[in-house]
């Protein structure tokens, strides 16, 4: 079935660090890919997707390529915040004709210190 | 726009009640409603998928005795514990898709911390 695979975390950066969190796949089709970012104690909030091949997502300087080639969605920020830390979800859907759940990879925590 | 509301945020119930979780689209009809499980520092367990006016689909190893869902309408899925017990504590998140494109979107309620003593 299909499936995500994030880097484990925790990811601990200092303020102004470049982030890279790496994220594959395994779907049949071309799915879509997203980003959902948790902060502490709150749901999910969509942070950035992408629908097809070579589609780049991004929102508040976060960034992700659909790559189908490498079948990978990496999130990158260019120089992280305090207030960047959280946890952060990969996670696709399948293109169907209705509503699917979304498949989750286990997340990855960040935590950006001053 | 797209916003999910749950209620309540936070409940602690004795051992044996049944608990409500109510989860709404507050400005999108949303044919289909998913509710997520997640354990501390773990990601999302799918439990079941709702769709508006028929029966919930359960994933495997889901109990729909205990965990009853009901999509009564465009706007409203609930989640029902019965029975709470101690192992039940967890945090129970929906997520409500708009429309029936299939386009992948899916919108997150905040949330509901469940605590069974």
């Amino acid at each position: 079935g299909d499936s995500v695979t994030q880097m484990e975390g925790p990811v601990t950066l200092s303020e102004e660090a470049f982030l890279t969190i790496n994220c594959t796949y395994t779907a049949t089709g071309y799915p879509s890919l997203f980003w959902y970012v948790q902060y502490p104690g709150e749901g999910l909030q969509l942070l950035l997707k992408a629908t097809k091949a070579d589609d780049k997502g991004s929102n508040k300087g976060f960034e992700a390529t659909y790559r189908k080639e490498t079948t990978s969605f990496h999130l990158e920020k260019g120089s992280v915040q305090v207030s960047d830390s959280a946890v952060y979800f990969c996670a696709l859907t399948p293109i169907t004709a209705g509503n699917t759940p979304l498949v989750f990879g286990k997340g990855t925590r960040l935590s950006v210190i001053a | 726009g797209a916003v999910v509301s749950q209620h309540p945020s936070w409940v602690i119930c004795k051992s044996g009640t049944s608990v409500k979780i109510e989860c709404r689209s507050l400005d999108f009809q949303a044919t289909t409603m998913f509710w997520y499980r997640q354990f501390p520092k773990q990601s999302l367990m799918l439990m079941a998928t709702s769709n508006e006016g028929s029966k919930a689909t359960y994933e495997q190893g889901v109990e729909k005795d205990k965990f009853l869902i009901n999509h009564a309408s465009l706007t409203l899925s609930t989640l029902t514990v019965t029975s709470a017990h101690p192992e039940d504590s967890s945090f129970y998140i929906c997520s409500a898709a708009p429309g029936t494109s299939g386009s992948g979107t899916q919108y997150f309620g905040p949330g509901t911390r469940l605590l069974v003593l």
